[in-house]
């Protein structure tokens, strides 16, 4: 599969506890991005990438969130002290950047449940 | 972008008949508007994006129309098929590259 994949794909954890999420783009992707998409609404941007430089950060992260993409090739998202508000879809998307309108492609997804 | 607006929220068709769904952008630097389609615990999928330069542009089924001056751009879905339900999402890249998302339409093709 040459896609977007994300692992894992699903994540239950109890309120407090820290959680990893990892994403790995298509191959030659350089610009990298996370969204989250709680039930209901329109993915919303939280951070991107291009190529390990984290370039735009969001007001939705928190400082609980971190992201890094130490290599510039898969990227990670954790989420410290975790809330029951925290519980979304954590998406991935990549694309290859020779300008600024390129289309992003979407990973599945992380659905995370905080309890 | 900084705001989309998408409607309507719903929308339930024949199957053969159109669909039309349509949003509003207020970021006067957006150039790039996709249009995705999600299924039930699926990925979003682009189905057809324009580009500022470009008023419309379609692909089979599919059409997007583009009215910069009043910031607005629609998707238009001819011949239904119950396949064609989803939800489906509009979005615009501004002076940033990330996307913001319209809040989304339910997509029902009634067979």
């Amino acid at each position: 599969d040459t896609g977007v994949s994300q692992d894992p794909r699903h994540k239950i954890t109890k309120r407090g506890q820290n959680v990893t999420f990892r994403c790995d783009p298509i191959s030659e992707h350089n610009r990298l991005y996370w969204y989250r998409q709680t039930l209901g609404q329109g993915p919303e941007f939280l951070t991107y990438f291009q190529n390990e430089a984290q370039l735009e950060k969001s007001r939705l992260l928190s400082d609980r969130f971190s992201a890094e993409r130490p290599k510039g090739s898969f990227s990670t998202l954790e989420i410290q002290r975790t809330e029951q508000g925290d519980s979304a879809m954590y998406l991935c998307a990549s694309t290859h950047s020779s300008g600024r309108e390129e289309t992003q492609y979407f990973g599945p997804g992380t659905r995370l449940l905080v309890l | 972008g900084e705001n989309v607006e998408q409607h309507p929220s719903t929308l339930s068709v024949q199957e053969g008949d159109s669909a039309v769904i349509k949003c509003t952008y207020s970021d006067s630097a957006s150039n790039y508007f996709p249009w995705y389609k999600q299924e039930l615990g699926k990925r979003p999928q682009l189905i057809i994006d324009i580009r500022s330069n470009v008023g419309e542009k379609k692909d089979q089924r599919i059409a997007v129309t583009l009215n910069k001056t009043a910031k607005h751009f629609s998707l238009h879905i001819t011949e239904t098929q119950p396949e064609d339900s989803a939800v489906y999402f509009c979005a615009d890249q501004g002076a940033g590259n990330m996307l913001t998302f319209g809040g989304g339409t339910r997509l029902m093709v009634k067979p």
